[in-house]
């Protein structure tokens, strides 16, 4: 079955540094994905979306890479604010599951000043 | 451009009662979806909707959940009878067409957050 795997464990990180979380996929091969950020108490954000034969995405202090040789994906945050601190999912999708979403557990992000 | 609104925000229930959750999509948006977001879990697709017909409801509990959207614009999701596993946010979002290829941009609702006792 497809998988895909974030780190359950929080991220605590100080202000101003860099905030690198990780999304690893099995068994089959993303289209693209999908990264959302979501706070408490709400609905998932949209952030950023990569395609496979993209390398790399940027949006302001954001980057995402996609390494289809390690089956990788990675978020930065560069220059992190404490406004950063929510939990941020990680979403596969190809045609065999004709393009849903299949989302990670999520990583939680605290940033400290 | 107002968002995806949902309603109740809280219920709760014993089980093997049944409960409804409300959803309206963004305005224009053809596809709308419902997850189901546990404690600690990333959210689980139930159903798609492009307009009014059904397009992927392989995860869907069809012996105890059901979902409409009649009018291609709202939609609600029912719950009979509850269990006490079914507690969890209920999310809806929308997209302005199906994913496809091209990747649509979903947009969530606020969630309906369900304890069932």
């Amino acid at each position: 079955s497809q998988k895909i795997e974030q780190n359950s464990e929080a991220l605590n990180i100080q202000e101003g540094k860099t905030a690198t979380l990780t999304c690893n996929y099995t068994n089959y091969s993303p289209a693209y994905l999908q990264w959302y950020r979501q706070d408490p108490g709400r609905g998932p954000v949209f952030l950023l979306l990569i395609r496979e034969n993209e390398k790399e995405k940027r949006k302001e202090r954001l980057k995402v890479t996609f390494d289809t040789t390690l089956k990788q994906s990675l978020f930065h945050i560069t220059a992190s604010q404490p406004a950063d601190s929510a939990t941020y999912l990680c979403a596969s999708s190809n045609s065999n599951s004709g393009y849903a979403l299949n989302f990670g557990k999520g990583t939680s992000l605290l940033v400290t000043p | 451009e107002a968002g995806v609104a949902q309603s109740p925000r809280y219920k709760i229930i014993e089980k093997r009662q049944s409960v409804a959750f409300w959803c309206n999509p963004i305005s224009g948006h053809a596809t709308l979806y419902w997850y189901q977001q546990i404690l600690g879990q990333g959210p689980k697709l139930l159903i798609q909707f492009q307009n009014n017909g059904v397009v992927d409801d392989s995860q869907l509990p069809k012996d105890r959940f059901s979902a409409e959207r009649l009018k291609g614009v709202d939609s609600t999701l029912k719950i009979q009878p509850a269990k006490l596993e079914d507690s969890a946010v209920y999310l809806c979002a929308s997209s302005l067409d199906l994913p496809g290829l091209a990747g649509e941009t979903q947009y969530f609702g606020p969630g309906t957050r369900l304890l069932v006792l």
